[in-house]
């Protein structure tokens, strides 16, 4: 049963626009989500993350929107550049523990020049 | 910044061989896991450590198994390999602290022929 789930295997976007990534998760006992972005032939990077207490977090480009009654979260990156062209995961975890991360099957990217 | 560091980029084995997968970090960090990313699956955790000598079981274990008899060093064990273990591995770290992230290493692309 899949409890973090990326709908969308691929979407592509032009250079400056906005991208949204979009995330669903089923466990109602996940209160920490993060955010990582993988390039080919590298591990995954963190990016950005979201407790359950706050609806929204921003860093630089990159902004997470939580909607907890929805059980949904949306990676919003603005505006989008060709660098950003990578896999980005989704992962949930239940009090913050990175031992009960669980990822989504990821989303790429494609922001075309 | 955290450096995990994967052994082999790369790796041909035969089917029935044993397979050793080694990960070194040099953060100091509590917890190590041991993921693998196949396409359309997302990240699957095989087995995490949360202290020298100790290992708990992920999601998919069956037929892999872990060393850890340093901090700072984690090994998968594929005891006889097969080719469904053809995957991509990738080692991560991460601290005690409360919703620390995951820090991955670059990966192991292993190829079981």
């Amino acid at each position: 049963d899949q409890q973090v789930k990326q709908n969308s295997p691929s979407l592509s976007v032009q250079e400056g626009r906005i991208s949204i990534l979009n995330c669903d998760y089923t466990n109602s006992m996940f209160d920490y989500f993060l955010w990582y972005k993988k390039y080919p032939a590298e591990g995954p990077t963190f990016l950005i993350s979201i407790s359950s207490i706050k609806d929204k977090n921003e860093d630089g480009r990159f902004t997470v929107f939580l909607n907890k009654s929805a059980k949904h979260l949306s990676l919003h990156i603005v505006p989008s550049q060709p660098g950003d062209s990578a896999v980005y995961f989704c992962a949930a975890s239940v009090q913050g523990g990175s031992e009960k991360l669980v990822f989504g099957k990821g989303t790429k990217l494609t922001v075309n020049p | 910044d955290v450096k995990v560091t994967q052994s082999s980029r790369y790796l041909v084995k035969r089917t029935g061989e044993k397979v050793f997968l080694e990960c070194v970090q040099d953060m100091d960090h509590e917890n190590m896991f041991w993921y693998r990313q196949d396409p359309g699956l997302g990240l699957r955790l095989i087995y995490f450590s949360y202290d020298v000598k100790m290992k708990e079981k992920g999601d998919i274990p069956e037929g892999y198994s872990v060393s850890r008899e340093k901090k700072e060093r984690f090994s998968l064990i594929l005891e006889s390999a097969s080719t469904n273990q053809t995957s991509m591995y990738l080692c991560a770290s991460s601290s005690n602290r409360d919703s620390a992230p995951l820090h991955f290493g670059n990966g192991t692309r292993l190829t079981v022929t």
